[in-house]
């Protein structure tokens, strides 16, 4: 089993719309969650870090399921510049540095 | 804003041949990573270092691989002899502390094809 999985997509949805992406993981003991952005051929980026309450920055919206292992991020009000792959990761916390990286969503946003 | 520099941005090298990556972390930033991305996949972690020594290695860091701060400023990381499966994006990374791993920045990645 992957250690964080993502449907690859690609999502093409018209601007305005709203998108949303979903995450899996497979370590339970995993403590912290991010949401990172990479465009074509760009480094990843952090978009948003995903606390337990889940929280909101503009636009976007994540949330945690720890029970389910299962963490999302939604996008209102797409906008072309959204256009990107979107990348979930895991740190496993305690004595762990790394961050364990999804394979990614890739977003399409069309006029 | 501050950012992680990384150079060569491109380098070809020909297998066998040893290559030095560099990069040049955010100023106040302690811990540092290295991270590779092969075309079409995932990103995949490393090495971190902090306090001049490796922290946490993968299994991709084998005995081919090393990481050095020769200085203040500069972090490295050295392939010995390198492999047509080393060819990859190679991304530099640093955080500022402990407790915000997961906040890191990247630097724009150093393009490595081996041939």
């Amino acid at each position: 089993r992957k250690e964080v999985e993502q449907d690859p997509g690609p999502f093409n949805v018209p601007e305005g719309a709203t998108v949303a992406f979903n995450c899996t993981y497979s370590n339970s003991a995993s403590q912290s969650f991010f949401w990172y952005r990479q465009d074509c051929r760009k480094e990843p980026k952090l978009l948003m870090s995903v606390y337990s309450s889940g929280n909101e920055d503009g636009r976007f919206t994540a949330q945690l399921n720890r029970a389910s292992q299962y963490i999302s991020l939604l996008i209102r009000d797409s906008k072309l510049s959204d256009s990107a792959t979107y990348l979930c990761v895991v740190n496993e916390g305690d004595s762990s540095y790394k961050l364990i990286f999804g394979s990614g969503t890739r977003l399409l946003v069309r006029p | 804003e501050p950012e992680v520099t990384q150079t060569p941005s491109h380098q070809v090298t020909q297998m066998g041949q040893e290559v030095i990556l560099r990069c040049v972390p955010i100023s106040n930033h302690l811990y540092f990573y290295w991270y590779r991305q092969i075309l079409g996949q995932k990103v995949e972690f490393l090495v971190s270092f902090y306090n001049n020594e490796i922290s946490e290695k993968s299994e991709i860091f084998d005995d081919q691989f090393s990481v050095e701060r020769p200085d203040g400023s500069n972090f490295t990381l050295k392939i010995r002899s390198t492999k047509l499966e080393d060819s990859a994006m190679y991304f530099c990374a640093s955080s500022e502390a402990r407790d915000r791993v997961g906040e890191a920045f990247f630097g724009q990645g150093t393009r490595l094809t081996v041939v």
